[in-house]
């Protein structure tokens, strides 16, 4: 069975750090881009990151460069996501997403990153 | 960046009726390299992740059902289903994979009217 499975969040005060974690089994997690995609509560969906399949290429939005580092272990599997200086506005549920190309075929279920003092 | 702009925000329609949901992007999608609309629609159902539906702007994903068919090219693209299913409840969003940032439209909620 194809599946992502996310881990790591919780409730973090500003400034706070948090990683994230994402584990891939079923597939060929090597093969794939894969990405971090959140939504915070009640909102759409907005992408955070991404990271080539050999790591050799990474992009970010905006609203996190500088703060967050999106990087990957083949060997394990498994994608992160570093979260520093975390902000009220980086509360969302983060999803773990791959694609074989910049759209996303695979989806975990989400962890909730809640910052909050 | 590249604006995806969804249109309408919500719509209500009859069980077996046709829902159309309507997407623009800020400038043009398609790569002249493939000649292949870098756009993809998602389905998200309530407490669960999205499901990629359509790629490539009419590309059907695995398992999809061809009630929903993806078309437009450029910079305006149309999600259709062709008749409404109670399953089919959802909220359906754009996204736009031409270049980075990469970036979704608001959403569509569609309903049973």
């Amino acid at each position: 069975e194809v599946q992502l499975v996310e881990s790591g969040g919780g409730l973090v005060q500003p400034g706070g750090s948090l990683r994230l974690s994402c584990a891939g089994s079923g597939f060929t997690f090597s093969s794939f881009w894969m990405n971090w995609v959140r939504q915070a509560p009640g909102k759409g969906l907005e992408w955070v990151a991404n990271i080539k399949q050999d790591g050799s290429e990474k992009n970010y939005v905006d609203s996190v460069k500088g703060r967050f580092t999106i990087s990957r272990d083949n060997a394990k599997n498994s994608l992160y996501l570093q979260m520093n200086s975390l902000r009220a506005e980086d509360t969302a549920v983060y999803y773990c997403a791959g694609g074989g190309g910049w759209f996303f075929d695979l989806w975990g279920r989400g962890t909730l990153v809640t910052v909050s003092s | 960046d590249i604006v995806m702009t969804q249109s309408p925000d919500s719509l209500a329609v009859s069980l077996g009726e046709r829902a159309t949901i309507n997407c623009k992007s800020s400038q043009s999608v398609l790569y002249s390299s493939n000649n292949k609309n870098q756009l993809a629609w998602y389905q998200q159902k309530p407490g669960q992740p999205p499901k990629l539906l359509i790629y490539w702007g009419s590309t059907r994903g695995s398992g999809v059902p061809d009630r929903f068919s993806g078309s437009g090219s450029g910079t305006d693209f149309t999600l259709t289903i062709s008749s409404l299913q109670a399953e089919d409840v959802a909220v359906y969003y754009c996204q736009q994979s031409y270049s980075s940032p990469l970036t979704f439209g608001g959403g569509t909620k569609v309903e049973i009217k």
